[in-house]
């Protein structure tokens, strides 16, 4: 079936380091992609997303790109901030991108030091 | 933007009582709600998902005679732990879908379920 694969935390990073956190899927066909970020005390809230290969999302200083050939989706972001600090949590779905039927990978926790 | 609240976020309760878990959209009519159960250092696991006014779609290995769903209204989804016993201690997430312009999906916060 469906999986997702992210890489185990927790990851603990100075402010202003660079980020990454690795996500690869197994998956009949291709599949949208997401990742989804939660706050201490929050749900989760779409971080970004892409529907097709070599599509690149982006948000908050966030990116990933859809890599068909390798079946990833790794998060980076530049320049990290104490306020990121959070669970990140990547995921796919076949819902023709309406992400609704997702499949999630187990969270990946990082904490920023200033 | 778009709230879902769940209630409780922290449960604990002895073996063989039933706890009840609600997911409200706040602002927002969902036309339909998951429910999801995280194990530790194990990925979000789909449960079962909820159309208002019709009965639950249980994924695979889901007792739907142990966790009872109801979405009565189009704010308000329930899961019902019955006869709880240790092994569903869990994190339990709910997320509601719906939306005045594009259909969106949104988060509750998530219960955790301690049962002793």
């Amino acid at each position: 079936g469906d999986s997702v694969t992210q890489m185990e935390g927790p990851v603990t990073l100075s402010e202003e380091a660079f980020l990454t956190i690795n996500c690869t899927y197994t998956a009949t066909g291709y599949p949208s992609l997401f990742w989804y970020v939660q706050y201490p005390g929050e749900g989760l809230q779409l971080l970004l997303k892409a529907t097709k290969a070599d599509d690149k999302g982006s948000n908050k200083g966030f990116e990933a790109t859809y890599r068909k050939e390798t079946t990833s989706f790794h998060l980076e972001k530049g320049s990290v901030q104490v306020s990121d600090s959070a669970v990140y949590f990547c995921a796919l779905s076949f819902s023709g991108g309406s992400n609704y039927k997702l499949t999630f990978g187990k969270g990946t926790l990082l904490t920023v030091n200033p | 933007g778009a709230v879902v609240s769940q209630h409780p976020s922290r449960v604990i309760c002895k073996s063989g009582t039933s706890v009840k878990i609600e997911c409200r959209s706040l602002d927002f009519q969902a036309t339909t709600m998951f429910w999801y159960r995280q194990f530790p250092k194990k990925s979000l696991m789909l449960m079962a998902t909820s159309n208002e006014g019709s009965k639950a779609t249980y994924e695979q290995g889901v007792e739907k005679d142990k966790f009872l769903i109801n979405h009565a209204s189009l704010t308000l989804s329930t899961l019902t732990v019955t006869s709880a016993h240790p092994e569903d201690s869990s994190f339990y997430i709910c997320s509601a879908r719906g939306g005045r312009v594009t259909e969106k999906l949104f988060f509750g916060s998530g219960t955790q379920l301690s049962v002793l």
